[in-house]
């Protein structure tokens, strides 16, 4: 069975750094052709894909935040670390991390999500 | 602004059924697969259909969809009330290398 599980604080202040974990378990970061993504859902809005990191290590971020986020993994571990940097009033809310299958380094779909963890950003 | 493009929402009484229209570009839907989530209030989405055209693992033949140069279209026959949530179609970005996901529109059974 798989799943994923984020976990990470429930507030944050302006300006601080962002880090969520991503647990996994059914699967293996380094099964060919899986990788995880983070996706995230300010309150009543779309959802909007922020990054992914492949079994192979490959990493991908949005243009338009890629100078704030960072992504990682720990195989052995089963979990992959998002951090987000100088965090906003606007980045408030629910961060998921989806198992992603990929190919020929195209993703093709976001297959198991997790349940989702709410971020507020305020003082 | 999303950069694929879904109506916000539609409507349609029981035993009916719908479509909802997702609309790209070259860069997108035109060279990648589409995937369509379903996301019911307050949870997680859920896979519904991937590769285009292929259901998910669990997922009724009341759920369909297709793919046509830039747009994909889900369609949902014989709907239930269980089926009013919020539909977001997916896909990859080849020129963004970016995820890209639709607005999301919002199933009413009426």
């Amino acid at each position: 069975q798989v799943t994923l599980k984020e976990s990470g604080p429930v507030l944050v202040k302006p300006t601080e750094t962002l880090t969520l974990t991503c647990t996994v378990s059914g699967f293996s970061l380094s099964s060919a052709r899986m990788g995880v993504s983070w996706i995230r859902q300010p309150p009543g809005k779309a959802l909007e894909w922020l990054a992914h990191i492949f079994s192979n290590d490959e990493k991908s971020y949005s243009s338009s935040l890629k100078s704030r986020l960072s992504i990682s993994k720990d195989t052995s571990k089963s979990r992959v670390v998002l951090t987000m940097t100088n965090m906003d009033p606007v980045d408030t809310g629910t961060y998921y991390c989806a198992r992603t299958y990929f190919f020929d380094g195209v993703v093709r779909v976001f297959d198991y999500w997790g349940q989702g963890t709410l971020v507020t950003v305020s003082s | 602004q999303s950069v694929l493009t879904q109506p916000p929402s539609v409507s349609a009484a029981p035993g009916q059924t719908v479509t909802i229209s997702c609309s790209g570009s070259t860069s997108n839907i035109g060279n990648s697969y589409v995937s369509w989530y379903r996301q019911l209030p307050g949870t997680a989405p859920k896979l519904l259909i991937y590769d285009n055209n292929k259901r998910s693992s669990g997922i009724p033949d009341r759920f369909s969809a297709s793919k046509s140069a830039t747009s994909a279209t889900l369609g949902i026959t014989g709907l239930q009330t269980g089926d009013e949530a919020d539909y977001y179609c997916g896909s990859w970005d080849s020129s963004l290398s970016a995820g890209v996901f639709g607005g999301g529109t919002k199933l009413t059974v009426l």
